[in-house]
């Protein structure tokens, strides 16, 4: 079946370092989404980006289909950047259903 | 916009107890996805309307879950003689639906059921 690696598992960062989150998968994909959560919070998305690159303030997204895999470069980070970073890629256009990682738990600290 | 709603935001039941989860998508939005998110499984699919019509029920549990949609504004999920395995947070999310493609997925804060 599908699969979606993400790594590193888990990350610490001193604030103002900047963070490299990578998302790999086995088979091609039609859609792929970056979310961000809190613990006990609700899934944000960040990015819908299934090839190319998307900027959005210290946040890009690139995702390369050959290469089956997809990043999320955080630059100069913040401790309110803490939290957990899960990639979801969708194989079916007639269903629309993601398949979701593990996840990356960022911890930033001042 | 409200965003993707869901209630209850918690609920309790005991075992052997019905629970119906509820869930109103972004206005405009066709198609409407169920999740289950636990700490041992992570965010696992559950099933998937689009324009009210029942479309991928792949990973729904074949005993005691249900959904429907029975109208543009509102899904349910219900499940029957609850158990405690079935305790989770269940995410509800919409997205439109172009070219008979859903694209991005606007995810609701969930409903955090506890069967004791």
């Amino acid at each position: 079946g599908q699969q979606v690696q993400q790594s590193p598992a888990s990350l610490v960062l001193q604030e103002g370092e900047n963070a490299e989150l990578q998302c790999n998968f086995s088979t091609s994909l039609n859609s792929m989404q970056w979310f961000y959560q809190r613990p006990g919070g609700s899934l944000v998305s960040l990015f819908y980006n299934p090839s190319g690159t998307k900027h959005s303030g210290r946040l890009t997204s690139t995702t390369v289909i050959k290469e089956r895999r997809s990043s999320l470069h955080i630059s100069s980070s913040q401790t309110t950047d803490s939290g957990t970073y899960l990639c979801a890629l969708g194989y079916n256009t007639n269903t629309g259903k993601l398949t979701f990682g593990d996840g990356t738990v960022l911890t930033v600290k001042p | 916009n409200a965003g993707v709603i869901q209630t209850p935001r918690h609920k309790v039941t005991g075992k052997g107890q019905e629970a119906t989860l509820w869930c109103e998508p972004i206005s405009g939005h066709s198609a409407v996805f169920w999740y289950r998110q636990t700490i041992v499984q992570g965010l696992e699919f559950l099933t998937y309307f689009r324009n009210q019509a029942p479309i991928d029920d792949s990973g729904m549990p074949k005993e005691r879950f249900s959904a429907q949609m029975p109208n543009q504004s509102h899904s349910t999920l219900k499940i029957q003689s609850t158990q405690p395995q079935d305790s989770a947070v269940y995410l509800c999310a919409s997205s439109l639906v172009l070219g008979g493609s859903s694209y991005e997925q606007y995810f609701g804060p969930g409903t955090r059921l506890t069967v004791l």
